[in-house]
């Protein structure tokens, strides 16, 4: 079965530093990936999402994302943090498909310090 | 702008009430979820529907039924709502042909008391 681990409960960076948010997956063959973000009380927005080709992807407000096929792993990124970026990021992975159920990770809550 | 619409954003029941949470997309998608979230678990897909009168469980479909007769509306029911179930619900829609991603409602914050 798929996983997902997002091993950063809660990270804290100031205002114009730069950002990597953790995602580990498991999974059998090429997964789909996925990074969402929440802000506080709210549903989740796509991000950016990988499904084949280039392994570097571009998401929305300036985030990106690398698919390191040999790690398991899809951390994502951004050069300098806006204190709107605040809000609980979640990766996810998605199997065959056809079959679009997606499994979540637990989540970052990502703090913005001036 | 396309929407998956839940219909409350906070809801107040007792213990032993059947609850129903309404989820509503005007995209024409054939797949629609719904999740639980909690603080440390992240989302847990409670069921999924791939297209009208069709459902299949997720990973904690325990306590919860769903309903879907039309294709744009997807109903959670809490038969009888217990405090463990105490929770924020989230829908979200994707078309069942091209795979994007999912576009989720803005949530329920259910409270069981």
């Amino acid at each position: 079965a798929q996983s997902v681990t997002q091993p950063d409960i809660h990270i804290t960076v100031s205002e114009g530093a730069s950002l990597e948010l953790r995602c580990n997956y498991s999974y059998g063959a090429t997964p789909y990936l996925f990074w969402y973000v929440q802000s506080p009380g709210q549903g989740l927005q796509l991000l950016l999402k990988y499904f084949s080709g280039d392994t570097l992807v571009q998401g929305i407000k300036g985030f990106e994302a690398e698919f390191k096929r040999s790690q398991s792993s899809f951390n994502l990124r951004k050069p300098s943090v806006h204190w709107s970026d605040a809000a609980e990021y979640f990766c996810a992975v998605s199997s065959n498909f056809g079959n679009e159920k997606l499994t979540f990770g637990t989540g970052t809550r990502l703090t913005i310090i001036p | 702008d396309v929407k998956v619409t839940q219909s409350s954003r906070y809801l107040v029941k007792r213990t032993g009430e059947k609850v129903f949470l309404e989820c509503v997309q005007d995209m024409d998608h054939e797949n629609m979820f719904w999740y639980r979230q909690d603080p440390g678990l992240g989302l847990r897909l409670i069921y999924f529907s791939y297209d009208v009168k069709m459902k299949e469980k997720g990973d904690i479909p325990e306590g919860y039924s769903v309903s879907r007769e039309k294709k744009e509306r997807f109903s959670l029911i809490l038969e009888s709502a217990s405090t463990n179930q105490t929770s924020m619900y989230l829908c979200a829609s994707t078309s069942g042909l091209t795979f994007y991603g999912y576009t989720f409602g803005s949530g329920t914050r259910l409270t069981v008391v």
